[in-house]
């Protein structure tokens, strides 16, 4: 059981280019989030997602946008890398209610330089 | 709008002795909160969670949480701490009413020491 994938897991930018984090889970999960850590920041919420098609912002969505066309997949694009996204990006899923517990990946490294 | 504290950024115990990691919160409806732990190099996993019912919850590898509303707190408690606990923990929350909008603290460092 994969559970939640995310690629790449390390990427280096330059400041202006554009890349897409991808994440994937295999569990059904309608909930899907992307989340950034820094450090002595904890996790913050960019993006996150309810269900195929409908998509919301979290705390931090600035630079960032996402698209959810089917149930697996919620990938997170960022169109001109700054060097404030440097960061660590996780990528998490979850059903709601009594059986709610978010599932992450293992995460994604960006650095932009 | 909801919010999630967690006044410690690092908490030391001797291996043995009890530990606590603080976590208080803020939410207009009712809270669904949760703890996450983290290691080294490694994503999230989920420890417990409190949705409604007993205010004391037990979770994994011994940990357990209690659920205050007069304070609006959820603290994390372990009664004997071990080495292998040491880790970066994280107190989340979210409003029952709200769907999806989880919103995690900075994180507590938990150092056990043998």
């Amino acid at each position: 059981n994969a559970g939640v994938t995310q690629t790449p897991k390390f990427r280096i930018l330059k400041i202006g280019q554009s890349m897409t984090l991808q994440c994937t889970q295999d569990m059904n999960h309608n909930y899907m989030y992307w989340y950034r850590q820094d450090p002595g920041m904890g996790l913050k919420l960019i993006y996150y997602s309810v269900g195929a098609g409908i998509t919301d912002k979290g705390e931090v969505p600035n630079g960032y946008n996402v698209s959810r066309s089917t149930t697996e997949d919620f990938p997170l694009r960022l169109e001109l890398a700054a060097p404030s996204q440097t960061s660590v990006y996780f990528c998490a899923s979850s059903y709601l209610g009594r059986n709610e517990k978010l599932f992450f990946g293992s995460g994604t490294q960006l650095s932009v330089l | 709008a909801q919010s999630v504290a967690q006044p410690e950024d690092q908490v030391n115990v001797a291996e043995g002795n009890p530990l606590t990691v603080k976590c208080t919160y803020s939410v207009s409806g009712n809270p669904y909160l949760f703890w996450y732990v983290q290691y080294p190099n490694r994503g999230l996993q989920f420890l417990l969670k409190y949705i409604t019912g007993d205010n004391l919850v037990k979770g994994s590898y011994g940990f357990e949480a209690e659920f205050n509303k007069s304070q609006t707190s959820f603290h994390l408690k372990k009664p004997s701490a071990l080495v292998s606990d040491s880790a970066l923990y994280f107190c989340a929350v979210r409003d029952g009413g709200s769907q999806g909008n989880l919103i995690f603290g900075k994180g507590t460092k938990l150092s056990v020491k043998p």
